[in-house]
């Protein structure tokens, strides 16, 4: 058990519709990151958090957007949801998130959306 | 920008040893990784090395790194069906703050 809680681990929903993915981090991690995993792009990074603050960007969409909360808690928002969004979409914390720092990421056990 | 390759399958007999291995472009890269992602789970992270070691060993993981060809490997020795799993190689850009994975490297341990 990698300590990060992601929920909730299926979701199943229709086109245009907007959802709404949780993240817990680690005890005491202050960074939060936003994967998507499909089969036909792979794992691609869309955004990371901060203690709060929005701290770097990847590919991600308009339509997505993403906030780190005063509890540490993250939520990625999905909006006009598409077909090709189907996707497993993991959240991971890490302790720091400064440049010059570094320390492992551990990753949740995702959540699986399906968009029909 | 960063690219990390794999191969995309391994198959190997109980008992051996699996040499998975991964191509990186980025030489600035610090971190690389290794994770493991069995069906339907997460991402368990195994072992990252710095750039500047050459190997790091760990149980039956053992991770070299050839800097100079941008070149990362994990062995695992004595393969059980239990490590049938993907392998995903990842390296870590303090510029860019982020992971990069490669494809993946799905093992097949087989009796």
């Amino acid at each position: 058990d990698s300590g990060v809680t992601q929920t909730p681990k299926h979701l199943i929903t229709a086109t245009g519709q907007r959802v709404t993915l949780r993240c817990s981090p680690r005890s005491g991690d202050l960074s939060v990151y936003w994967y998507q995993q499909s089969l036909d792009q792979g794992l691609q990074f869309l955004i990371q958090y901060y203690n709060g603050e929005e701290r770097a960007k990847g590919n991600i969409l308009e339509r997505f957007s993403a906030q780190q909360f005063p509890d540490l808690h993250s939520e990625l928002n999905l909006s006009s949801l598409e077909l090709g969004d189907s996707a497993l979409y993991f959240c991971a914390s890490s302790p720091l998130g400064r440049t010059e720092e570094h320390s492992p990421l551990h990753f949740g056990n995702g959540t699986r959306l399906t968009v029909t | 920008g960063e690219d990390v390759e794999q191969s995309l399958f391994l198959s190997v007999r109980e008992g051996d040893s699996s040499v998975i291995n991964c191509t990186y472009t980025d030489s600035s890269s610090t971190y690389l990784y290794w994770y493991k992602q069995e069906p339907g789970a997460g991402l368990q992270l195994l072992t990252y090395i710095f750039s500047n070691m050459d190997m790091k060993q760990d149980q039956r993981l053992t991770v070299l790194l050839n800097k100079k060809d941008k070149h990362l490997s994990l062995r695992i020795a004595d393969t059980q069906t239990g490590d049938s799993a993907i392998y995903f190689c990842a390296d870590f850009t303090g510029g860019g703050n982020k992971l990069t994975f490669g494809t993946g490297t799905q093992l097949k341990v087989e009796l």
